[in-house]
């Protein structure tokens, strides 16, 4: 199976502030990485696919990088809606596996 | 609007059995991978199985306990748990999209509200 690990577990940061997170696979995954927003209480929303593509109606403060082994996910000028879990996804083969989540909390 | 409603959710005894449902609408059904993906309570996500036309696959750990299976007709996924047991207790959602074919991979675009599972005496 393809681990990914995820880094920071944990993010403070306050409103405005550029954030990045990063994700990295146990073997090349080409660009077959979507990011996801989650918030409490609700079903994740992709934000990112294939390692840069942003999903249609995200804005576009969010920005994916990255391929082969190593991804990033950068939010440029964080906004209050920001605060949330963030998880990165391979899905170059099953089974997919996802990184242990990143939350960003206000500083 | 692309939507997906998950049911079934329920709190059953260890070695129970519990079948879910995912209603879909908005697109047509048919013709996408439909997948269920898990998070226990204050957990990561955990992928459980995706069921294509032409395949299915499952997670190790649900493996000979969990069937997915689609009734096309109605734009509903399914999922039979048997032989529950405490560690897959979690909230349950399902996603619409996933495998590669053609050497083009896809991903899980739409997720739903998800179903709360708890297994527990």
């Amino acid at each position: 199976d393809i681990q990914m690990t995820q880094s920071p577990s944990t993010l403070s940061a306050s409103v405005g502030d550029r954030v990045t997170i990063t994700c990295r696979a146990s073997q090349s995954i080409s660009s077959w990485l979507a990011w996801f927003q989650q918030k409490p209480g609700k079903g994740p929303k992709v934000l990112i696919y294939k390692a840069s593509n942003l999903q249609g109606a995200v804005p576009s403060r969010f920005s994916g990088s990255g391929s082969g082994t190593d991804f990033t996910l950068t939010i440029s000028g964080l906004q209050p809606d920001d605060f949330a879990t963030y998880y990165c996804q391979q899905y170059n083969s099953f089974p997919w596996t996802f990184g242990q989540g990143t939350k960003v909390e206000l500083k | 609007e692309v939507q997906l409603l998950e049911s079934g959710g329920d709190l059953v005894q260890p070695g129970g059995s519990l079948r879910l449902s995912c209603v879909a609408s908005g697109y047509i059904f048919s013709t996408h991978v439909m997948s269920w993906v898990r998070q226990a309570p204050g957990k990561g996500l955990e992928w459980v199985s995706t069921i294509s036309d032409v395949a299915i696959y499952y997670a190790d750990s649900v493996r000979g306990r969990f069937i997915i299976s689609r009734d096309n007709s109605k734009n509903t996924l399914y999922l039979q748990m048997d032989s529950l047991r405490a560690e897959d207790t979690a909230v349950y959602y399902c996603s619409r999209g996933g495998g590669c074919f053609s050497g083009v991979c896809f991903w899980p675009d739409y997720w739903g509200q998800g179903t709360q599972v708890t297994v527990s005496s």
